[in-house]
This record gives structure tokens, sequence and C-alpha cells, in this order.
């Protein structure tokens, strides 16, 4: 079983939909959780941030943590054609661990 | 805001080349990563340094090389550059163990 999995994709919605991202993992000692937004030819950019579990909103962005069942969700509410991108969710467990396991990144496409 | 800069947005190479890519980062972070991301692979850990003079092997070392002189330049080294090291490098730094790492805009190589 890998460590981050996460649906590919590609995913198309139409402007101002309610857009859901996922990702589970299966190491329990996870603790910090993060998405990035990758546009296409650049770098990863962060975008949300959480510690543990629960809910963090920022602007039309949403994410959740459950770390019983291993899931994390990031919301886009009211999605327009600047947010298609790739989102990368990222975690790590802390401490001494500096490195980052990604998942592969889900492509979004807006349609306007 | 943190600023993390690559030497080359893009680069073309002849096999065999030696190839050095160099990152600089201004926010005097002790983490540096180097990445390589491939359609399908997701961003694949090649080597990171948590401080000056100090390098530990990612997923993929074989066939790279690093060097961190200073705190604020990572540079990824191909000895002798090859067709299957085409791909898109990320340079990332991230400050202590909080794990948020900020990327560099990529650099695209291309090998023939």
């Amino acid at each position: 079983q890998k460590e981050v999995e996460q649906d590919p994709g590609p995913l198309s919605v139409p402007e101002g939909a309610i857009v859901s991202l996922n990702c589970t993992y299966s190491n329990s000692a996870f603790q910090y959780f993060m998405w990035y937004r990758q546009y296409s030819r650049k770098g990863p950019e962060l975008l949300m941030y959480t510690y543990s579990s629960g809910n963090k909103e920022d602007g039309r962005f949403t994410a959740q943590v459950d770390k019983s069942s291993k899931y994390i969700s990031l919301f886009i509410r009211d999605s327009q054609p600047s947010d298609s991108a790739t989102y990368l969710c990222a975690m790590h467990s802390g401490g001494s661990n500096y490195k980052l396991t990604f998942g592969k990144g889900t492509l979004l496409t807006v349609n306007p | 805001d943190v600023k993390v800069t690559q030497s080359s947005r893009y680069l073309v190479k002849r096999t065999g080349e030696k190839v050095f890519l160099e990152c600089v980062q201004d926010m005097d972070h002790e983490n540096m990563f180097w990445y390589r991301q491939d359609p399908g692979l997701g961003l694949r850990l090649i080597y990171f340094s948590y401080d000056v003079k100090m390098k530990e092997k990612g997923d993929i070392p074989e066939g790279y090389s690093v060097s961190r002189e200073k705190k604020e330049r990572f540079s990824l080294i191909l000895e002798s550059a090859s067709t299957n090291q085409t791909s898109m490098y990320l340079c990332a730094s991230s400050l202590g163990a909080k794990g948020e790492q900020f990327f560099g805009p990529g650099t695209r190589l291309t090998v023939l």
C-alpha cells in the first residue's frame, strides 16, 4: 500500500461548482498536512497548512483532516477558471523528519 | 515572502555532459531539497540537506550529486547526463521541523 493515495483525475467542473479533492494515507504518525497548487510549468505553491485533525478555512478554500480515517480533503467553493491547476497533498510526522510525503496530484479544470 | 530561485527555467544538454542546477533561497532556511517531477510519477526526492555541507540521499539519488557550501545555495549535479534524466527539476526549502516547503519555479531539463 502506498503511503499517500490521491486520485489523479482529471477532474473537470463548471465555474461556480464546489470541488472536493481528497487524499488517503497509511502512516498514522503523520501530523502535519499541506495542500499545494501547481500551475502548468510552474513550481508548487503552498495553499493550506494544517496540524492534526480539524478544519481550516481560508477564503474559498477549506482543508479538512480526519486522522481517525486517515483522510484529508480540500474543498474549493465557487470555483473559478483561475483555480485550474494540479493540486498536491503532502504530509509529514514532524520532529527531525524533514521530508514531506506527497500524493501524485489531481489535475483540476474549471470551465467558464 | 520566501523566495526560492533556480538558475535556469529551461535547459538543453547533450548526453554525457556535466550539468549544474543551482538553487538559492533568501529566507535563511536550514533545509533544502531537490526533486524531479515526471508525469504519472509525481514528485520524487533526489537529495536533501539540513545544514551546510550536510547531505542526505532521497528516494532516487543514482546519477546525481549535490553540494551545499553556503546556507542559501544548494546545487544539483548530473555528472554525466543521460536521456532518462530529462525531467522537471524542482528545488525547495523549509525552516526547522515545521515541514512547510517553499518551491522554486523549476528547471525543465532536456537531455538529447
